[in-house]
């Protein structure tokens, strides 16, 4: 069974400030990790994925398999970086098919 | 391009009442569809997928059910509606990872938010 775990419902930083959001996977099999984001009003969109080995918007995230995370960082946080997180992993079920499962989401809220 | 569409936006509906949600995906085939539950606090739970016309896998026993009678049209469907249906419906397509081993991301549609009273 795959998983992923968000532990921060809500993180408040004030602008400026390192950012770190949590997500941590359970999977047998090599996976595929993603951010996605939801700005307010906006739809549900890819931040990046873990591949790509790139940073959006002073983003990044990388796979510790290790400790089975994909932590998302900035280290300067910014106003309109306020929005909802998920972490998405993707993995091959037993029927071979794609399933992508994603955490409960982390509210990042950046305080002027 | 492609786009996805879902309608209708907003709904409120009796409990009892039927349901019939639309997706539809535009500028690609043989997409694999998703339709996603998105609650505060529960993020985002993955209701049922398709990776093709007339194949669909349901993740959580419920009282809805999924048709794909066209290969970019995907339907979310309940016979009578319980309160704890509920929430924000969420769409999404992505790229078929079967035929070319990697995972696609996945692009989401504008939600549909239901209200059952």
């Amino acid at each position: 069974a795959q998983r992923v775990t968000q532990p921060e419902k809500l993180l408040s930083v004030f602008k400026g400030a390192p950012v770190e959001l949590k997500c941590n996977y359970s999977y047998s099999g090599s996976p595929e990790l993603f951010w996605y984001v939801q700005y307010s009003r906006q739809r549900l969109q890819l931040l990046l994925r873990h591949i790509s080995r790139e940073s959006i918007k002073g983003f990044t995230a990388d796979l510790n398999k290790g400790e089975t995370s994909f932590h998302l960082k900035k280290p300067f946080a910014q106003e309109e970086d306020s929005a909802m997180y998920y972490c998405a992993l993707s993995g091959v079920n037993s029927g071979g098919y794609q399933k992508v499962t994603f955490g409960t989401g982390t509210k990042l809220q950046v305080i002027p | 391009s492609q786009t996805i569409h879902q309608w209708p936006a907003t709904l409120v509906q009796p409990v009892g009442s039927p349901l019939s949600l639309e997706c539809t995906v535009e500028g690609t085939s043989n997409p694999n569809l998703y339709w996603y539950r998105q609650a505060a606090g529960r993020g985002l739970q993955l209701l049922f997928y398709s990776v093709g016309i007339g194949q669909i896998s349901s993740e959580v026993p419920q009282n809805l059910s999924a048709s794909r009678p066209q290969d970019r049209q995907f339907i979310l469907s309940s016979k009578k509606l319980l309160l704890s249906d509920s929430g924000f419906y969420l769409c999404a397509w992505s790229g078929d990872m079967a035929r070319s081993g990697r995972s696609y991301e996945q692009y989401f549609g504008p939600g549909t938010r239901l209200t059952v009273t």
